[in-house]
């Protein structure tokens, strides 16, 4: 069962603009992540937010955090070409022991 | 993918037939999993791993069983291998902390079933 469901499934965007990704999960939760998945690769974790947290930056990443609405989105200003990839935000469900859940991602392209 | 290898890359092969994948860690982190990725479905989890000899199912466990004798190895077999297991299979890691239990990636391996 997927606990996260990323939204939207695919983005479009030009270079220089920001890309938002919603995410949102079913249960309670010790922390959400999201990863990077570029063509033929691994994913590549990104950041991690803990449940106890709003907010978190890392460089052009913004991730936040609604667990009463039990979303998360992530922002990525000033977008480059080479942030096309797939990103699929991660729950690690409270009590999960060290399970985490991936959601089906969502396919980003950044068009020059 | 620095630390983590999977062997082999790409395989072929028929139906029936057993198939063994390798993950290799360098990193001494206690969690290892597998994962399938197929179009439609994202990232399933098969089985992990949170010991030497410590291992348990996940979502899609089903056709697969799987072994740790070292900290660095983790063995992913198909005893019997069907077309509905083609797919790419991720080898991850993780530390397993509670607040710090991020967990890292191999490159993958494209195993198709004819």
């Amino acid at each position: 069962s997927q606990q996260g469901e990323e939204d939207p499934q695919a983005l479009s965007i030009q270079e220089g603009e920001n890309a938002t990704m919603n995410c949102s999960y079913k249960t309670s939760i010790n922390n959400l992540q999201w990863y990077r998945q570029n063509s033929g690769r691994g994913l590549v974790h990104l950041i991690l937010i803990r449940s106890n947290e709003r907010e978190k930056h890392s460089g052009r990443l913004r991730v936040t955090l609604d667990t009463s609405k039990k979303s998360s989105s992530l922002l990525i200003t000033a977008s480059r070409a080479a942030d096309t990839a797939s990103y699929f935000c991660a729950t690690d469900a409270s009590g999960a022991n060290s399970k985490l859940t991936f959601g089906k991602g969502i396919t980003l392209s950044v068009r020059p | 993918d620095a630390g983590i290898t999977q062997s082999p890359r790409h395989k072929v092969t028929e139906t029936g037939t057993p198939v063994t994948l390798r993950c290799h860690q360098t990193e001494n982190h206690r969690y290892m999993y597998w994962y399938r990725q197929d179009p439609g479905h994202g990232l399933r989890l098969i089985h992990y791993s949170y010991g030497v000899k410590d291992t348990d199912k996940g979502e899609v466990s089903d056709g697969y069983s799987v072994s740790r004798s070292k900290t660095e190895d983790f063995l992913l077999t198909l005893e019997s291998a069907t077309s509905s297991q083609t797919s790419v299979y991720f080898c991850a890691i993780s530390e397993g902390t509670r607040f710090y239990n991020e967990q890292f990636f191999g490159p993958g391996t494209r195993l198709t079933v004819l």
